[in-house]
């Protein structure tokens, strides 16, 4: 299982863009990225997902360098309600998803 | 909601208890698994099953006792709990294929033992 590192915890301001970078230095071949977000008392909620280069959607950017070793999550705008936990999954879809969860960075969005 | 469903959301029980986790998921999905998460740490993956079977427990006591009756139902049966047992519980499920997105997870049972 790939393992992962993130900052512990980030702040920004409101309006401000966020970039939340991971490392997965074994990432294997058949490995996805997945971030997630979790509010306290609450499961995780699927934010995005890649596999190589950028993706996006409504909510999130996910930049995939070449060699995968590392991935950036990019939050435009970000606002009070964005203050969470952001965790980078690495993993392999088949045969049940079985990851190991990092301590996820905190962002902290102050007004 | 996320299309998976944890029940009861809040539960206290005392150390010589009995209780039930219950967990549903009605996305077509083929892996449920039990988290559990501490006060500030990360989420600790408890039990895997892949199409009803049992692929992982992650070194858990016996004191936990996991149950899958079918695709879409999980249960964690608790007995004799601790108190440093106390914590969030989720459920997630998955679909094992190269589109899907990972985990859903449902909204957590939090547990007190007293």
């Amino acid at each position: 299982l790939a393992k992962t590192t993130q900052p512990i915890s980030m702040d920004s301001y409101e309006g401000q863009e966020v970039n939340i970078t991971c490392s997965h230095n074994n990432i294997a071949t058949n490995d996805y990225i997945t971030w997630y977000q979790q509010f306290p008392s609450q499961g995780p909620r699927f934010i995005i997902q890649g596999y190589k280069t950028k993706v996006t959607n409504e909510v999130a950017s996910l930049f995939i360098p070449a060699d995968r070793k590392s991935s950036t999550l990019s939050l435009p705008r970000v606002s009070l309600s964005d203050t969470a936990v952001y965790y980078c999954l690495v993993g392999d879809m088949t045969g049940g998803f079985k990851t190991i969860f990092g301590a996820g960075t905190r962002l902290f969005v102050k007004a | 909601e996320t299309g998976v469903t944890q029940t009861p959301r809040h539960l206290v029980m005392g150390m010589t208890n009995k209780k039930s986790l219950k967990c549903e998921q009605h996305l077509g999905h083929n892996a449920m698994y039990w988290y559990k998460q501490s006060a500030k740490k990360p989420l600790e993956l408890m039990f895997v099953y892949n199409f009803k079977e049992q692929t992982e427990n992650n070194s858990v006591p016996s004191r936990f006792s996991p149950e899958c009756p079918n695709s879409s139902h999980l249960f964690l049966h608790l007995h004799t709990l601790q108190p440093e047992d106390s914590a969030l519980y989720l459920c997630a499920s998955s679909q094992a294929s190269a589109d899907n997105y990972g985990y859903t997870f449902g909204s957590g049972t939090r547990l007190t033992v007293v």
